[in-house]
Order: structure tokens, then C-alpha cells, then sequence
């Protein structure tokens, strides 16, 4: 069955980065595009990032666009997400996603939490 | 882009029929897919391209649209069924993809 599975996250100070990782199994990991998705405490979801299979192509919203940077390795069924100058902004729970019908999101992680020390 | 409205809230009665709706600038012309996210765990995907239904996923749930308003129908609504749900969609041109805000659905 297909898993996704997050880790990475943690309590960050503003202004410093963080890389998340996501493990895949169950499927075939280069053959998928895949997303993280994030959503901050009490908020909705929020799309951040899109990769294709092979990794050529990327796309971000504004809200991080030229701050976060996603990136694959098909030979580890890996996928990352690059985070670098974090805010407070930045406070979500992180999930991946694979990339479904349609556009969809039809796999989801369990999640990973980023948050920051006051 | 996409601005998707939802119904900040809806509530219904158990056996009840729930319809969540999703407005949008030219989603007319979009596959419009939905989520259901219950306290703590990742969303689920409940619907996709507009109408259909991934296995697993109860008859009950069904998905519709009409002009630029898409409507997410659960039929026969079970307690289990209270969640905030999600639409969204997908600008293919540009790779963007776009969430509506969330419905919290509450049964009664």
C-alpha cells in the first residue's frame, strides 16, 4: 500500500532554515510528481511546492516562492522540501502528497510540525 | 488563480443530506476535487474530477457542479462524517494548485 511518511520538523529560531523529508513506498516513486501541502494551527491547507517525476520541472505559490526549494531523489524514493529563511509564518504542520488525478492529491503523509521557540 | 469560497460552517441532522458548496472565478471550466480532514489526521481525498469517487469511499458522498459552483453532496450523514472538508483545484498551465478555505461540517 502506498506510504508516505514525513520527518525533519521541528522547533526552528526566525530567519534559519530547515530541510523536511518525505519516504515513499508502495508505489512507483519515480513515475509520481509529488507536492507538500502545510497547514498552520487552527488554518487551512495551503499548497507549497510541486515537482514532476523526474524533477525537471518545479512550481511554488508566492508565499514561498524563492524560499523554499523541493527536490527528489527517485534512486532513495525520497522527496525534500528545502526551507530557508524561516518566519513565524511558517508555523504549519508539513505534508506530502502525491500528485493524483486531475490535479488531485490522492496520497497524503501523516505530517511533520514545524514550529518556533518564542 | 483561484479564489474558492466555502461555507465557513454547515449542520445537519443525522440521515440528513449535507451540501457543501465551493465558488469560484472560472472553475466552471476546472476539475474541482474535495477532502475530508477529521481532528488530527491527514485529509483524505473524497472526491476527484468534480464527480468522482476513489475506492473506499462511501456511494454517500457524491460530487457535482454547476457553472462556477461546485458542490460536495453527503447523503444519509453519519456522526462520522463531521470534519472540515476542502475543495480545491488545478491551474495545469501554470502548475498551481488552489484550496478553498474549509467547511466545518457539524452533525446535529
Amino acid at each position: 500500500q502506498v506510504q508516505l511518511v514525513e520527518s525533519g520538523g521541528g522547533v526552528v529560531q526566525p530567519g534559519t532554515s530547515l530541510r523536511l523529508s518525505c519516504a515513499a513506498s508502495g508505489f512507483t516513486f519515480a513515475l509520481s510528481p509529488m507536492l507538500w501541502v502545510r497547514q498552520a494551527p487552527g488554518q487551512g491547507l495551503e499548497w507549497v511546492s510541486f515537482i514532476s517525476s523526474d524533477g525537471r520541472t518545479d512550481s511554488y505559490p508566492d508565499s514561498v516562492r524563492g524560499r523554499f526549494t523541493i527536490a527528489r531523489d527517485n534512486s532513495k524514493n525520497s522527496l525534500y522540501l528545502q526551507m530557508n529563511s524561516l518566519s513565524v509564518e511558517d508555523t504549519a504542520v508539513y505534508y506530502c502528497a502525491r500528485d493524483g488525478e486531475g490535479g488531485s492529491f490522492d496520497y497524503w503523509g501523516q505530517g511533520t510540525l514545524v514550529t518556533f521557540s518564542s | 488563480s483561484y479564489v474558492l469560497t466555502q461555507p465557513p460552517s454547515v449542520s445537519v441532522d443525522p440521515g440528513k443530506t449535507a451540501r457543501i458548496s465551493c465558488g469560484g472565478n472560472n472553475i466552471g471550466r476546472e476539475s474541482v476535487h474535495w477532502y475530508q480532514q477529521k481532528p488530527g489526521q491527514a485529509p483524505v481525498r473524497v472526491i476527484y474530477s468534480t464527480s468522482d469517487r476513489p475506492s473506499g469511499i462511501p456511494e454517500r458522498f457524491s460530487g457535482s457542479k454547476s457553472g462556477n459552483t461546485a458542490t460536495l453532496t453527503i447523503s444519509r450523514v453519519e456522526a462520522g462524517d463531521e470534519a472540515d472538508y476542502y475543495c480545491q483545484v488545478w491551474d495545469a498551465v501554470l502548475e498551481l494548485r488552489f484550496f478553498g478555505g474549509g467547511t466545518k461540517l457539524t452533525v446535529l
